[in-house]
């Protein structure tokens, strides 16, 4: 059985730093792409980065390029989200998902998702 | 970007109705197109995928179909567990875009 964990997420402060996690099991990890996405309840679903099976190749949306970095560690499984100078624009949920291929690109669908993590940046 | 339009908003519907959602995009996706449903407090399920393509295991009552940039996720014969909210996102270009969703309540 596919499973997402997602952890990490909390309350911080604007110009802070969060670092979020995603703990996958039940396939094999480094053959398949993975991106965050995020969600609130006025801007809907928003795609924020991928990486791919490798970790050779990273995608980001333009709204988080030069703040976030998305990596993974596929010996432990681990996909990663570094969040620094977060802005209360970025508060969200955010949800790990799997891409049902190697490549992040045309053919991407999300076939798994975690539960989601929650952010917040306020003061 | 490309912007991903979804209509209606919100709809109401009986069980065992057919339901149409619609989703427009800005330009031409070919048939990269993928249906999602949400029920509150869940993440998101993968219904159809390349625009007509069933997900396996989600029920044969949902079908998905194009036409030009125009593209629709029917829901027939509408059970009690598919009251909940839908999105389409197109995989075409970077970054990757979601409609604005639509969610089917009880009538």
């Amino acid at each position: 059985e596919v499973q997402l964990l997602e952890s990490g997420g909390g309350l911080v402060q604007p110009g802070g730093s969060l670092r979020l996690s995603c703990a996958a099991s039940g396939f094999t990890f480094s053959s398949s792409a993975m991106s965050w996405v995020r969600q609130t309840p006025g801007k809907g679903l928003e795609w924020v980065a991928a990486i791919s099976g490798s970790g050779g190749s990273t995608y980001y949306a333009d709204s988080v390029k030069g703040r976030f970095t998305i990596s993974r560690d596929n010996s432990k499984n681990t996909l990663s989200l570094q969040m620094n100078s977060l802005r209360a624009e970025d508060t969200a949920v955010y949800y790990c998902a799997k891409d049902r291929g190697r490549n992040f690109g045309v053919v991407t669908r999300f076939d798994y998702w975690g539960q989601g993590t929650l952010v917040t940046v306020s003061s | 970007d490309i912007q991903m339009t979804q209509s209606p908003s919100s709809l109401s519907a009986s069980v065992g109705d057919r339901v149409t959602i619609t989703c427009r995009a800005s330009q031409s996706i070919s048939s990269y197109l993928n249906w999602y449903q949400q029920k509150p407090g869940k993440a998101p399920n993968l219904l159809i995928y390349a625009a007509s393509s069933l997900q396996s295991g989600v029920p044969s009552r949902f079908s998905g179909s194009e036409s030009g940039t125009d593209f629709t996720l029917t829901i027939t014969n509408l059970q009690p567990e598919d009251f909940a909210t839908y999105y389409c996102q197109q995989s075409y270009n970077t970054p990757l875009t979601f409609g604005g969703g639509t969610k089917v309540e009880i009538k």
